[in-house]
């Protein structure tokens, strides 16, 4: 069945430092890859998407590109912010009967000042 | 302003007292389901529904029921709830069901602890 694969965290990052979360994905078919965020006590936010190979979601800083030759799509921020502490999930979704998200296991960035 | 809202946001009971959560969306949206996330597992869908009157099995639905008898409602009910049923639930709603590059909107979640 589709899976997603997450690099294993937690990850803990200094303000403004570099960050690239790696998701690779194993499905049949076209999926749509995307990026949620879970902040402390609160529900998932979608923070990227992307449908169809090779186009680049984008948000408040965030990246990530579909790469159908690798299955990828790793998430990369350039300067990161106390504030993007989070849990950070890739999912991806099948156009059919039931568009369910397949999730990774999610993980933990944590960033200090 | 459009959500999906759920509730309760924590819930202590005890084993075999039937529960309810519910859920209700404002966008018109075809599309709900349900998530339990527990820790190294992600989350896992349980039901999920592709319009009114239409429900089926996600991942791991036993233990569980569901209804959609209105497009804005979706509530999961625990008949007999047990201990292995404690986790974090999560509502989630999209526009079209069969549509995969629309993404969900979620709910806040469910804390729920069975004792």
């Amino acid at each position: 069945g589709d899976s997603v694969t997450q690099m294993e965290g937690p990850v803990t990052l200094s303000e403004e430092a570099c960050l690239t979360i790696n998701c690779t994905y194993t499905a049949t078919g076209y999926p749509s890859l995307f990026w949620y965020v879970q902040y402390p006590g609160e529900g998932l936010q979608l923070l990227l998407k992307a449908t169809k190979a090779d186009d680049k979601g984008s948000n408040k800083g965030f990246e990530a590109t579909y790469r159908k030759e690798t299955t990828s799509f790793h998430l990369e921020k350039g300067s990161v912010q106390v504030s993007d502490s989070a849990v950070y999930f890739c999912a991806l979704s099948k156009t059919g009967a039931n568009s369910k998200l397949t999730f990774g296991k999610g993980i933990t960035l944590s960033v200090r000042p | 302003e459009a959500q999906v809202t759920q509730n309760p946001r924590y819930l202590i009971t005890v084993t075999g007292k039937k529960l309810t959560v519910t859920c209700s969306q404002n966008m018109n949206h075809e599309y709900m389901s349900w998530y339990r996330q527990d820790p190294g597992l992600g989350l896992r869908q349980i039901y999920y529904s592709m319009n009114v009157e239409v429900t089926d099995k996600g991942d791991v639905p036993e233990g569980y029921k569901v209804s959609r008898k209105e497009k804005r409602n979706f509530p999961l009910i625990l008949e007999s709830p047990s201990p292995n049923q404690t986790s974090l639930y999560f509502c989630a709603s999209s526009l079209f069901a069969r549509d995969r590059g629309f993404g969900y909107t979620f709910g806040s979640g469910t804390r729920l602890t069975v004792v």
